[in-house]
């Protein structure tokens, strides 16, 4: 079976920091993959998806980007974090039908 | 126009009764269509999926989708307190290998 890991689960960041959040998938090969973030009670942004190694495309522009630099790994970066940046942030991935089927979440602070 | 659209609520059910979730999306061409399901602080879970016209069944959860004009429905039969939840409606996005999410309908089932 399919098993989504995300890292860190928490994470407070002061303002201008660097980011780095990490996405695995297991159990399945080439992936699409997603990254949303979730404001607290808000709905679902979509960041970033991929459908495969080094295919990113950018839903929002900001100060996020997104690599995948193997086939079952989605990693999220910021170089200088916003307060703004706080939320929940959710990978997601799907094989070859739209079925998304999300991991933990990480949940960032920015002070 | 939103292309997924949710009634926010909270939609407030007694346990034992029917609760019913609904969403209107506006890509008249979608032909798929899920239910998520967030508890407070977790990451969404994938309880349905619907892909032609009628009803769908599964356990206490129907899906019901009428193309025509264009809404899908979520019923739970016999709301269970456990059933406290946001549900969330998804259609695939225009132009775009993503899902696109409604805002979410929080339900509150009491005891």
């Amino acid at each position: 079976s399919q098993t989504i890991h995300q890292w860190p689960a928490t994470l407070v960041q002061p303002v201008g920091s660097p980011l780095s959040l990490e996405c695995t998938v297991e159990g399945t090969s080439n992936p699409n993959l997603y990254w949303y973030r979730q404001a607290a009670g808000r709905g679902l942004q979509l960041l970033f998806y991929s459908v495969g190694i080094g295919q990113i495309s950018s839903e929002v522009p900001q100060n996020l980007s997104a690599s995948r630099p193997q086939d079952r790994q989605f990693i999220l970066s910021s170089k200088k974090l916003l307060l703004s940046d706080s939320g929940f942030y959710l990978c997601a991935w799907s094989g070859s039908i739209y079925e998304q089927y999300f991991g933990p979440g990480t949940r960032l602070t920015v002070t | 126009q939103k292309e997924v659209e949710q009634n926010s609520g909270p939609l407030s059910v007694p346990e034992g009764a029917i609760a019913s979730l609904n969403c209107t999306y506006s890509d008249r061409g979608s032909q798929s269509f899920f239910w998520y399901r967030q508890y407070s602080g977790k990451s969404p879970e994938l309880i349905m999926s619907i892909y032609s016209n009628g009803d769908k069944e599964d356990g206490r959860f129907t899906a019901q989708l009428n193309k025509a004009s264009q809404y899908v429905s979520l019923l739970i039969r016999d709301s269970q307190p456990s059933d406290s939840a946001t549900y969330l409606c998804a259609v695939p996005g225009t132009g775009r290998r993503a899902l696109t999410f409604g805002s979410g309908t929080r339900l509150q089932v009491q005891p």
